[in-house]
């Protein structure tokens, strides 16, 4: 069965500082892999997706993820956080087969950026 | 171009009623799909709908269930609330299932109180 794992409840880090949040998945063939975020009371905001080619995957707001197969690992960067930043962000997996569209969630990280 | 838009935004039903929500994705998107989010979880894959039909189903009784138009817009339904359906219920768009790359885009949410 195919999952998807965000160890952390909560990040914590000051702005300006490098950030990182954890994924690792599991499924059978190649995933397509996304992060999203969400703000409170929203909807959530694709960030980026990883389907094929460079292992380092540029996104929005100066986000980046890197994708390592032999780790299982999807982990979300960003190089200078800011405090808007601070929401709630969510990795996700999606099979790639025609019938597996569906996207399964990690149950979620907060990121929370202090001045 | 609008994006993904449910409504109501909020809605309060007692146990035992029966409940719609609704859902119009953006533009150009022919694919439909509904996530429940319970408090503090990631969102739950409920069922996708493509060219009006059921294409594939999470984890979720009979109760649910769904329509799509063909204007592609989307219903979703629940019969004889508990409790326990108490959440944020988000639909996503997307470009038809044969192309899983592409990403989905989430509407603000429908937050349904069940008392």
């Amino acid at each position: 069965a195919q999952s998807v794992a965000q160890p952390e409840d909560q990040v914590n880090v000051a702005e300006g500082n490098p950030l990182t949040v954890k994924c690792t998945y599991s499924v059978s063939g190649n995933p397509y892999l996304f992060w999203y975020v969400q703000y409170p009371n929203r909807g959530l905001q694709f960030l980026l997706k990883y389907i094929t080619g460079d292992n380092l995957v540029k996104g929005s707001y100066g986000f980046e993820a890197e994708f390592n197969k032999s780790q299982t690992s999807f982990h979300l960067k960003k190089p200078s956080a800011l405090v808007s930043d601070s929401a709630l962000y969510f990795c996700a997996v999606r099979r790639t087969n025609q019938a597996g569209t569906a996207l399964i969630f990690g149950k979620g990280t907060t990121l929370s950026v202090s001045s | 171009d609008a994006g993904v838009t449910q409504s109501p935004t909020h809605l309060i039903k007692t146990r035992g009623q029966q409940v719609t929500l609704r859902c119009s994705p953006k533009s150009g998107h022919d694919t439909v799909s509904w996530y429940q989010q319970a408090l503090g979880q990631g969102p739950q894959f409920i069922f996708q709908y493509y060219e009006e039909e059921e294409r594939q189903r999470g984890n979720f009784p009979d109760r649910f269930s769904g329509h799509q138009f063909p204007n592609y817009s989307s219903e979703l339904n629940v019969n004889a609330l508990l409790l326990g359906d108490s959440a944020l219920y988000l639909c996503a768009s997307r470009l038809g299932p044969p192309n899983p790359n592409t990403e989905a885009f989430f509407g603000q949410g429908t937050r349904l109180t069940v008392v």
